[in-house]
C-alpha cells in the first residue's frame, strides 16, 4: 500500500522559513517523480513543485520560484520542501504527491501538513 | 487564477446523473494534454478519480466517467449517491504554466 506521510508544518512569521518533509512507502521511491501540491484554506488546489527521480530536474510554479526548493533523499525514501521568505499567501495545506510522468498526473496523495504564515 | 474553469457547484437527487465541465484553452486541453479528475471528500486529501480523460483507477466505481473534446472535458456521475458529495477538480498540463488544476466544483446530493 502506497503511503505518503508529511510533517514539518506549523505557524511561522512572514519572512520566516520552514522545511516540510514527506516519507514514502509502499513503492520504489527512487523510480518516480514526486511533487508538492498546496491548498489554501477554503480554496482550490495549486501545484507547487516537481522533482525528477534523481533530483536532476526541478520545476516550480512562478509564485514560489527563488523562495522554495524541492529536494529528495532516495536512501531515506524522503521528499522535502524548503520554504524561505514566506508570505501570508503561502498559508495552505501542503500535500506530498507521487507524480506519474507518463500521464502528467498525481496518483497518490499524503494527508497534508498545514503551514500558517502570520504574525 | 486557475487556467481551467469549472462551475462552482452542481447538485442532483440520488440516482440522477450530473456532469461537471472543465474548460481550458489551446495551451492545455486543446494542445492534446490529458485531463484527470480528483475527488476530495470533506476534510480529506484529494484522490485520483479519472486519469487519461476516461480511465478509472482500480476501486473507483463505474458510475464515474470522463470525456474530452476540443478545449474542454467533462466528468459524469451516473446514479448519484450520498457518498459522492464532495469537491471535484480537473487537472491537466499547460505549456506555459506547468501542471494546472481547475477551479473546483462542489457536488451536493439533494
Amino acid at each position: 500500500e502506497v503511503q505518503l506521510v508529511e510533517s514539518g508544518g506549523g505557524l511561522v512569521q512572514p519572512g520566516g522559513s520552514l522545511r516540510l518533509s514527506c516519507v514514502a512507502s509502499g513503492f520504489t521511491f527512487s523510480n518516480y517523480w514526486m511533487s508538492w501540491v498546496r491548498q489554501a484554506p477554503g480554496k482550490g488546489l495549486e501545484w507547487v513543485a516537481n522533482i525528477k527521480q534523481d533530483g536532476s530536474e526541478k520545476y516550480y510554479v512562478d509564485s514560489v520560484k527563488g523562495r522554495f526548493t524541492i529536494s529528495r533523499d532516495n536512501a531515506k525514501n524522503s521528499l522535502y520542501l524548503q520554504m524561505n521568505s514566506l508570505r501570508a499567501e503561502d498559508t495552505a495545506v501542503y500535500y506530498c504527491t507521487k507524480w506519474l510522468s507518463s500521464w502528467y498526473n498525481f496518483d497518490y496523495w499524503g494527508q497534508g501538513t498545514l503551514v500558517t504564515v502570520s504574525s | 487564477q486557475s487556467v481551467l474553469t469549472q462551475p462552482p457547484s452542481v447538485s442532483g437527487a440520488p440516482g440522477q446523473r450530473v456532469t461537471i465541465s472543465c474548460t481550458g484553452s489551446s495551451f492545455n486541453i486543446g494542445a492534446g494534454y490529458d485531463v484527470h479528475w480528483y475527488q476530495q471528500l470533506p476534510g480529506t486529501a484529494p484522490k485520483l478519480l479519472i486519469y487519461g480523460n476516461n480511465n478509472r483507477p482500480s476501486g473507483v466505481p463505474g458510475r464515474f466517467s470522463g470525456s474530452k473534446s476540443g478545449t474542454s472535458a467533462s466528468l459524469a456521475i451516473t446514479g448519484l449517491q450520498a457518498e459522492d458529495e464532495a469537491d471535484y477538480y480537473c487537472q491537466s498540463y499547460d505549456s506555459l504554466s506547468g501542471c494546472v488544476f481547475g477551479t473546483g466544483t462542489k457536488v451536493t446530493v439533494l
